[in-house]
């Protein structure tokens, strides 16, 4: 099946501090990624979509200057959290989608901002 | 607003038990309906897909049904078993994908 991997799993940064995530789809190419945000025992809250070659598509209040996302291939999407704060600690998970209804999902990356 | 809402919130069984889980949704404009599993800490597992067109769908014990005209899905878990100890999202897709709050289930051995 069609695999997609997250880099960092984990990362702990400073307040203030941006930090990268990495979306890559390993085995197929991905016109459309998706990124969501999940709290402690809450459900996925989708933040923004990105087509490659093109802008990131918000949700309604995602912040785009905070959360900027870069899908400059079929295979990586990244998202930046610029000056992080303790309140963006959060679990994010990022899926790829192949063909028009299947979407693979990434094993998520852990942030905590201190 | 597509909105989706999952009962029970929690649910603890014995091992043995046969189980359903709930997941309603307000728009039926809908390509197919997704169930996950998440365990603590992780990303989804995906565990069926059903198409707007169908019915329902079936792997191992798990069968899930749509019934997209009321706007209903149900995951059935025969014989549940520690290991399915997780919690149990459904996703409805309509270009995006919408989540409900999830199921986290406990089997007890």
């Amino acid at each position: 099946g069609a695999v997609v991997s997250q880099h960092p799993s984990r990362v702990i940064c400073k307040s203030g501090t941006s930090v990268k995530i990495e979306c890559r789809s390993l085995d197929f190419q991905a016109t459309t990624m998706f990124w969501y945000r999940q709290f402690p025992k809450k459900s996925l809250m989708l933040m923004a979509t990105s087509n490659e070659g093109s802008k990131a598509t918000y949700e309604q209040g995602v912040e785009k200057d905070k959360f900027l996302i870069n899908h400059a291939s079929l295979t990586l999407s990244t998202l930046t959290v610029t000056s992080a704060h303790p309140e963006d600690s959060s679990f994010y998970i990022c899926s790829a989608r192949e063909r028009e209804w299947e979407q693979y999902f990434g094993p998520g990356t852990r942030l905590t901002v201190t | 607003k597509q909105e989706v809402t999952q009962i029970p919130a929690a649910l603890s069984v014995p091992e043995g038990e046969n189980l359903v889980l709930n997941c309603s949704f307000t728009d039926s404009a809908i390509y197919n309906l997704q169930w996950f599993r998440q365990d603590p800490g992780k990303g989804l597992t995906s565990l069926l897909l059903i198409q707007s067109s169908q019915r329902e769908q079936t792997s191992g014990r798990l069968n899930a049904s749509l019934d997209k005209s009321s706007g209903r899905s149900t995951l059935y878990i025969a014989a549940s078993q520690p290991g399915d100890s997780a919690t149990y999202l459904c996703a409805v897709s309509s270009y995006k994908l919408i989540f409900g709050s999830g199921t986290r289930l406990l089997v007890r051995p």
